[in-house]
């Protein structure tokens, strides 16, 4: 099974900070990595899919890089609505599919 | 759209059934999940099927005891849990996988609301 490490567990910020999110991944997982952001109550929301690719409708501010077992989320600039708790999932071709233990954004 | 439903609470040992309903897509021609999330804890990927419900994958926590199935001529999929344990209290979101050929790989681009499932003596 691969592991994902997300790191820092929490990250406290302000409103216009940048975020930097980490995920490592046991084994090489190629691009086959996305990012979810989850609100409180509400089911997770895809953000970016293959490693760097931002889903439908998500802001430019949100970015993903990296490539084999290291991987970042980036946030440019947080807005109110980015507090949120982040996940990272890999996709690779055979199960189990595995996420994150989340890094929750709040403010500072 | 996905709408979850079926969650309630039960006795360790017990069995449950959870819904999906999906409307405003094909929903035959995709790909589906189910994933839960414990109380305060994170996300776990479940059970996979896909589109004609042939081939399914399960996670080792639920293999043996959870059976994902789909009627596709009613744009449902289902959860069958069976020997419910206290650890798998959780809530239980159904998912559709979308192929992104940009990256040549599947993801969840559609969550249904999340169903709440409590195992308890």
């Amino acid at each position: 099974e691969i592991v994902l490490t997300q790191s820092p567990p929490t990250l406290s910020l302000s409103p216009g900070a940048r975020a930097t999110l980490s995920c490592r991944a046991s084994q090489d997982i190629g691009l086959f990595l996305a990012w979810y952001q989850q609100k409180p109550g509400q089911a997770p929301r895809l953000l970016i899919y293959g490693a760097s690719n931002r889903a439908t409708g998500i802001p430019a501010r949100f970015s993903g890089s990296g490539s084999g077992t290291d991987f970042t989320l980036t946030i440019s600039s947080l807005e109110p609505e980015d507090f949120a708790v982040y996940y990272c999932h890999q996709r690779t071709n055979w199960p189990p599919w595995t996420f994150g233990q989340g890094t929750k954004v709040d403010f500072k | 759209q996905l709408v979850g439903s079926g969650g309630r609470s039960g006795r360790p040992g017990r069995s449950l059934r959870l819904s999906c309903e999906a409307s405003g897509f094909k929903f035959g021609d995709y790909d589906m999940s189910w994933v839960r999330q414990a109380p305060g804890k994170g996300l776990e990927w479940l059970a996979h099927i896909n589109p004609s419900g042939h081939d399914t994958h399960y996670a080792d926590s639920v293999k043996g005891r959870f059976t994902i199935s789909r009627d596709n001529a009613n744009n449902s999929l289902f959860l069958e849990m069976n020997s419910l344990r206290v650890e798998d209290t959780a809530v239980y979101f159904c998912a559709r996988e979308r192929y992104y050929f940009r990256s040549g790989a599947y993801y969840y681009d559609s969550w249904a609301q999340g169903t709440l499932v409590t195992v308890s003596s």
